[in-house]
């Protein structure tokens, strides 16, 4: 049971184009939703992360969309540059268990120059 | 500071070995996880360990065991290797009340 489901899987955008991924999750006690970068052959990375009190986060180009009556989160990513192709995970975790990340089925994203 | 390191980065097995894959962090963290990736899964969680001398299972824990050597090593072991293991594993680790967790490079693994 993937209680995160992430989509699209796969995802091709030009460059400066706005890429938005989107995940949504079953379980209400969430309470910590970050979004992982991962490069070939490297371990994923945090890239930003928000909590349901607010609504939006922004971090450079980056930003989380947060609706928690639909229980759904999305990441935007402002004039995309080929640096940015990788892949994305969302995930999501409960306060007071032990951090455990439940992530969600991934994204590869490439941004054609 | 190295962060999170990972042994061996790449190894074949036959169905049936045993192996451990070994993880050591530097950042002087308590908490320490156990991953495998594959492909349209993300990763999910096979062990955890939220403090040294503790370790509890996570999603998928069938087939391993861990052992949390001390503060910074956390270590996996494969006691009878089957295909269906095939996978990246990576080791992670975060401060205790914190949520960030910092990811090893991963171990390539292929169990024939």
């Amino acid at each position: 049971q993937q209680q995160v489901k992430q989509s699209p899987q796969s995802l091709i955008v030009q460059k400066g184009g706005i890429p938005i991924i989107n995940c949504a999750y079953e379980n209400t006690a969430f309470d910590y939703f970050p979004w992982y970068q991962q490069f070939p052959g490297k371990g994923p990375a945090l890239l930003i992360a928000i909590r349901p009190d607010v609504s939006e986060k922004k971090e450079g180009r980056f930003t989380i969309s947060f609706n928690k009556s639909a229980k759904q989160f999305s990441l935007h990513i402002m004039d995309s540059q080929p640096g940015d192709s990788a892949t994305y995970f969302c995930a999501a975790s409960l306060e007071n268990a032990g951090n455990m990340l439940t992530f969600g089925g991934g994204t590869r994203l490439m941004v054609k120059p | 500071n190295a962060g999170v390191t990972q042994t061996p980065k790449f190894q074949v097995l036959k169905t049936g070995q045993s192996m451990t894959l070994q993880c050591a962090q530097d950042m002087n963290h308590n908490s320490m996880y156990w991953y495998r990736q594959d492909p349209g899964m993300g990763l999910r969680l096979i062990y955890y360990s939220a403090s040294e001398g503790t370790t509890d299972k996570g999603e998928v824990p069938n087939g391993y065991n861990v052992s949390r050597l001390n503060k910074r090593e956390f270590s996996l072991r494969l006691e009878s290797a089957a295909p269906s293991q095939t996978s990246v594993y990576f080791c992670a680790s975060s401060e205790q009340n914190t949520d960030t967790q910092y990811f090893g490079p991963g171990t390539r693994l292929t169990v024939l």
